[in-house]
């Protein structure tokens, strides 16, 4: 069975970083894509970016490029999304999702709080 | 970016009535290699990641009810619930994924008239 687990809810203060990650298993992690979508409280999905495990090619949406940075260790078939300066505006629901958009992580809370 | 519009924000049916939810890209999803429009339909609940329902713009995932349906092609798409059950109430979006960014409708809140 393919599944997505993704870290547990975290609370932060503006400025700090952080690294979220999203465990895979039941599949060849290095032959699927792995896209991270954020959802705001109460709005809508949106497309941060993806990463290719084999080779580690990223590609960001332009509205999250230099925001935030997705990366990958092959070797525990997990995959990452970390900041290194947090915002208020950051705080979010954040899911991670295999290429044929299937498969979903169970989500992390991300709060962003002075 | 291609920009998904999708109408109305929100919907209030009776049991047992359809449901119409439209979905329009700002470009064609089509691939004419394949004759295939790159749109998913999806379902979310309240603490729930987003479920697919169709792929391919009509084509129902494996354990979707039939009452779930999708319908277009190119830029102009439709999700169809014919007869709504209480279950259904749920946030509905579209996604493109033609092109990198992949993006999203903004959403249709459907609930029980």
């Amino acid at each position: 069975e393919v599944q997505l687990v993704q870290s547990g809810a975290e609370v932060k203060k503006p400025g700090e970083s952080l690294k979220i990650s999203c465990k895979s298993s039941g599949y060849s992690f290095t032959n699927y894509w792995i896209g991270w979508v954020r959802q705001m409280p109460g709005k809508g999905l949106e497309w941060m970016g993806l990463i290719y495990p084999g080779d580690s090619d990223t590609r960001y949406s332009p509205s999250f490029q230099g925001q935030v940075t997705i990366s990958v260790d092959k070797s525990i078939s997990t995959a990452y999304l970390q900041w290194s300066s947090l915002r208020a505006s950051d705080s979010a629901m954040y899911y991670c999702t295999r290429q044929d958009l299937r498969a979903w992580g169970q989500g992390t809370l991300v709060t962003v709080s002075s | 970016d291609i920009v998904m519009t999708q109408s109305p924000e929100s919907l209030a049916v009776s049991l047992g009535e359809r449901a119409t939810i439209n979905c329009k890209s700002s470009q064609s999803v089509l691939y004419s290699s394949n004759s295939k429009s790159y749109l998913i339909w999806y379902q979310q609940k309240p603490g729930q990641p987003p479920k697919m329902l169709i792929n391919w713009a009509s084509t129902r995932e494996s354990g979707v009810p039939d009452r779930f349906s999708g319908s277009g092609s190119g830029t102009d798409f439709t999700l169809t619930i014919s007869s709504l059950q209480a279950e259904d109430v749920a946030l509905y979006f579209c996604q493109q994924y033609y092109d990198i960014p992949y993006t999203f409708g903004q959403g249709t809140k459907v609930e029980i008239k």
